[in-house]
């Protein structure tokens, strides 16, 4: 079955303590994405990556890192969580960025106090 | 920046009756229009695209029309049942950094369909 995964569903943390959240996808995809949703504000891209080793920032990238060591793996590093790191986060991949479906995860729910 | 503003909000309507969403884009040069349907703990899934080239697109009860020239487009589902209640995104294609293509997506609205 096609998908991509992302973990941990749920993930409570304190301020400050580095935390990585991991997406992997099983269609051969060279494009992934990280969006985060925020209630009022839609979907807004964090970090984008067109292939291996090959990423680059989107939207929102202040705060966040990422890696592209594999095809497959794409994960989204909080170096020092904030609590306005609070959100819903998204992982997804596509065969043609912008020009054909995108699949997303399941999402990430990330509360920093 | 690019944007997409996406009305309404919210939406309630009874079952059976029509929901309409609305989206506006900025950037002309847009050429692709996904609609993502998000179901409660999930994450969001394309339900119709349309392309610049293609006024209206239907697939059974779901449509999406286009005007270019208003750079707005639209989502109309009919006969809604209460399985369409969801959160429902927009977006539109614009041309990325080193010449990617990427999504900017709408507010996002909450459609609840009362049985």
């Amino acid at each position: 079955e096609a998908q991509v995964t992302q973990n941990p569903r749920y993930l409570i943390t304190v301020t400050g303590k580095k935390l990585t959240v991991t997406c992997s996808q099983n269609m051969n995809h060279e494009y992934m994405s990280w969006y985060r949703q925020d209630p009022g504000l839609g979907l807004r891209q964090i970090y984008y990556s067109m292939n291996v080793e090959v990423t680059d920032k989107g939207d929102v990238p202040e705060g966040y890192k990422v890696s592209r060591k594999e095809k497959r793996n794409f994960p989204l590093i909080l170096e020092s969580p904030s609590p306005n790191q609070t959100s819903l986060y998204f992982c997804a991949s596509s065969l043609t960025p912008g020009t054909g479906e995108l699949f997303f995860g399941e999402g990430s729910r990330l509360t920093v106090l | 920046g690019e944007n997409v503003e996406q009305h309404p909000s919210t939406l309630s309507v009874q079952e059976g009756d029509s929901a309409v969403i609305k989206c506006t884009y900025s950037d002309s040069a847009s050429n692709y229009f996904p609609w993502y349907k998000q179901e409660l703990g999930k994450g969001p899934q394309l339900i119709i695209d349309i392309r610049s080239n293609v006024g209206e697109k239907k697939d059974q009860r779901i449509a999406v029309t286009l005007n270019k020239t208003a750079k707005h487009f639209s989502l109309h589902i009919t006969e809604t049942q209460p399985e369409d209640s969801a959160v429902y995104f927009c977006a539109a294609s614009i041309r990325g950094s080193g010449n990617t293509g990427k999504l900017i997506f709408g507010q996002g609205t909450t459609l609840q369909v009362k049985p």
